[in-house]
């Protein structure tokens, strides 16, 4: 059936780095836009990032700018989440989720805490 | 940056009964306006795209209408597992979604 797996996620300090995975199955991989979207403790949805189909083309929130980078490797189904100069207001649940027209399959998350 | 503010953001309603959560854009988005359901400890799932067309599978219960800026999502005939977060999420500039309205059953 059509998935999306996260990996990756874990307790990091501060400053830290920390890589996000997401693997996609029972579907052509490359069809699709892909985005990372977060969900901090007890809050709402909030979209940081998306990637075209190739990956020549991305896009990020303001939060995230300039410390997040996304990649995909198509031959793989993935999609990556690079995370530096994390703080603590990056503790989150992150989700990937395939985007056409609207995010219709979304990944069970990763939980990322930020916290010396 | 689009800003989507929904209302209420809690409702407490019966079963059988009818609810309506309004959408509001800072500015127009046409009708790149989705509708989600979360339910709790889930991860988000369609509900309706580009306004008010339903995602495959989903009950007929759940409609959407509006356009431009103000847009509302209508559940019919509430169940207990209808009880869950529900946002809002414009795609006309990047993406936003509203800051959630918590329906409780």
């Amino acid at each position: 059936q059509v998935q999306l797996v996260e990996s990756g996620g874990g307790l990091v300090k501060p400053g830290g780095s920390l890589r996000l995975s997401c693997t996609g199955s029972g579907f052509t991989f490359s069809d699709y836009y892909m985005s990372w979207i977060r969900q901090a403790p007890g809050k709402g949805l909030e979209w940081i990032s998306y990637i075209s189909r190739s990956g020549d083309m991305f896009f990020y929130a303001d939060s995230v700018k300039g410390r997040f980078t996304v990649s995909r490797d198509n031959a793989k189904n993935s999609l990556y989440l690079q995370m530096n100069s994390l703080r603590a207001d990056d503790t989150a649940v992150y989700l990937c989720a395939r985007y056409l027209e609207a995010f219709d399959v979304w990944g069970q998350g990763a939980m990322v805490t930020v916290s010396s | 940056e689009i800003v989507l503010t929904q209302s209420p953001d809690f409702q407490s309603v019966t079963p059988k009964e009818k609810v309506t959560i309004t959408c509001r854009a800072s500015q127009s988005v046409g009708i790149a306006l989705h509708w989600y359901r979360q339910k709790p400890g889930q991860s988000p799932e369609l509900l309706i795209k580009y306004v008010s067309q339903s995602f495959s599978g989903v009950p007929s219960k759940f409609s959407g209408s509006g356009s431009g800026t103000d847009f509302t999502l209508t559940i019919n005939s509430l169940e207990a597992e209808d009880a869950a977060m529900y946002y809002c999420h414009q795609t006309s500039d990047l993406h936003t979604f509203g800051q959630g309205t918590k329906l409780e059953i």
